[in-house]
Order: C-alpha cells, then sequence, then structure tokens
C-alpha cells in the first residue's frame, strides 16, 4: 500500500519564524490533504490539494504529484499555529503520515 | 449542516456502561468515516460508510464496538460494556463519495472511569 512520510517529525520555532513541512508519499496519487490538530484536538482541514499550489493567508502549501511530495509553508508563525500538522492521501481510505509536532514560542 | 457536526463534545461514563455517539456529516456526503485517537497517538480508522454499500468495518477493535448509518446520513457509534483502554477522542469525518477532501467534526472526548 502508499506509505506517507512526513518531515521533521518535531519542529520548535520562535513566534515570526518561517517554516516548511514536508509530505512524501510512496506511490502516485490523485488527491491529498493538509490538516492540523490543534492542541485541544480538533482536526483542521488545510488544503485539499492534489497537486499545484494553493495559498490561504500565512499557509500555502504546493504538491508536485509526479515527484510525490507536497510542501506544506507556514509564514510569520504565531503561537496559534502550534499543534501537530497531517498529511494525508485521499482515496478509499485516508492514508496518514505520522505527523510533525510544532511548537511556536512566544 | 455547515460542517460535520457531533454529540456529544464530552461523554464520562462508568465501566460497564454503554455508550452512543452521534455524528451528522455535511448535507449531501456519501461517505463517512469514524476514527478514534487516544491521548500522543494517531488516527486509528474504525469503520468507513460509503452510499449504500456494505461498510468497511475492518478496523472496529471488538465486537463491542457497532455503528450504522440511517438513510445514508446521520451515524452512531455504540459501544458497549465499556473499558477503559475505549477512553479516546472520537472522530468523524464527511466526503463527498471521497472526493474534495475530509471534513471532520470537533470530536467526542469520552472518558471511562
Amino acid at each position: 500500500g502508499i506509505q506517507v512520510e512526513q518531515s521533521p517529525p518535531d519542529l520548535i520555532l520562535q513566534e515570526g519564524a518561517n517554516s516548511t513541512l514536508r509530505c512524501n508519499f510512496s506511490d502516485s496519487v490523485n488527491n491529498l490533504q493538509w490538516f492540523h490538530q490543534n492542541p485541544w484536538g480538533q482536526l483542521i482541514n488545510l488544503f485539499y490539494i492534489p497537486s499545484g499550489t494553493k495559498q490561504n493567508g500565512r499557509l500555502s502549501a504546493t504538491t508536485v504529484a509526479t515527484e510525490r511530495y507536497s510542501l506544506l509553508y507556514i509564514s510569520s508563525s504565531q503561537t496559534t499555529d502550534s499543534g501537530v500538522y497531517f498529511c494525508a492521501v485521499v482515496g478509499y481510505q485516508l492514508i496518514w503520515g505520522a505527523g510533525t509536532k510544532l511548537i511556536i514560542k512566544p | 449542516g455547515a460542517g460535520v457536526s457531533q454529540s456529544p463534545s464530552n461523554k464520562v461514563t462508568e465501566k460497564g456502561k454503554d455508550v452512543e455517539l452521534r455524528c451528522d456529516p455535511i448535507s449531501g456526503h456519501t461517505a463517512l468515516y469514524w476514527y478514534r485517537q487516544s491521548l500522543g497517538q494517531g488516527l486509528e480508522f474504525l469503520i468507513y460508510f460509503q452510499g449504500n454499500s456494505a461498510p468497511d468495518k475492518s478496523g472496529l477493535p471488538s465486537d463491542r464496538f457497532s455503528a450504522e448509518r440511517t438513510g445514508g446520513s446521520v451515524s452512531t457509534l455504540t459501544i458497549q460494556r465499556t473499558q477503559q483502554e475505549d477512553s479516546a477522542v472520537y472522530l468523524c469525518a464527511s466526503s463527498l463519495a471521497g472526493v474534495g477532501g475530509y471534513t471532520f467534526g470537533s470530536g467526542t472526548r469520552l472518558t471511562v472511569v
């Protein structure tokens, strides 16, 4: 089956810093989604991005399906960005990466 | 509705009691998932409903767990004779036939004491 790997596993940054989170997948996929799980456990859909680039405020994502990776960019980090960021391949089932735990220090 | 709605948001129950968790998906979404997430762990797949097809129950951890989806809309996850290891956040998600991404509800935090 498809494997989804995320890096880095942990990231600690100062408020205001920029970051790039990576998601690699082992086979061609048609659909990929990025989620943010906040410290209260809520899973928030960030991007549904099978290919190309999308932007939403300080966040943007790029998926290069032919090279089997997706990147999530967070600019000017805020403490509210803390939490775990998951990518998931969207198909019959969601195939999840292990997540990147992001801590933004004030 | 505008989003996936789950109820209750929190449930504390005594060991051995039965509980029912409810999920109201986005209107028109044919695919519905139940996941659970224990503290500090990843998401564990429980069950998947797609339209009128037989559900994929392969993730249910024991026969104490069951789920149904009435009329292709609201789903209920039932846990019988709850155990302490059932304590977790139970998350529901829906999508339009698996296309266009999944939207998650806020979850039900179940605590078995």
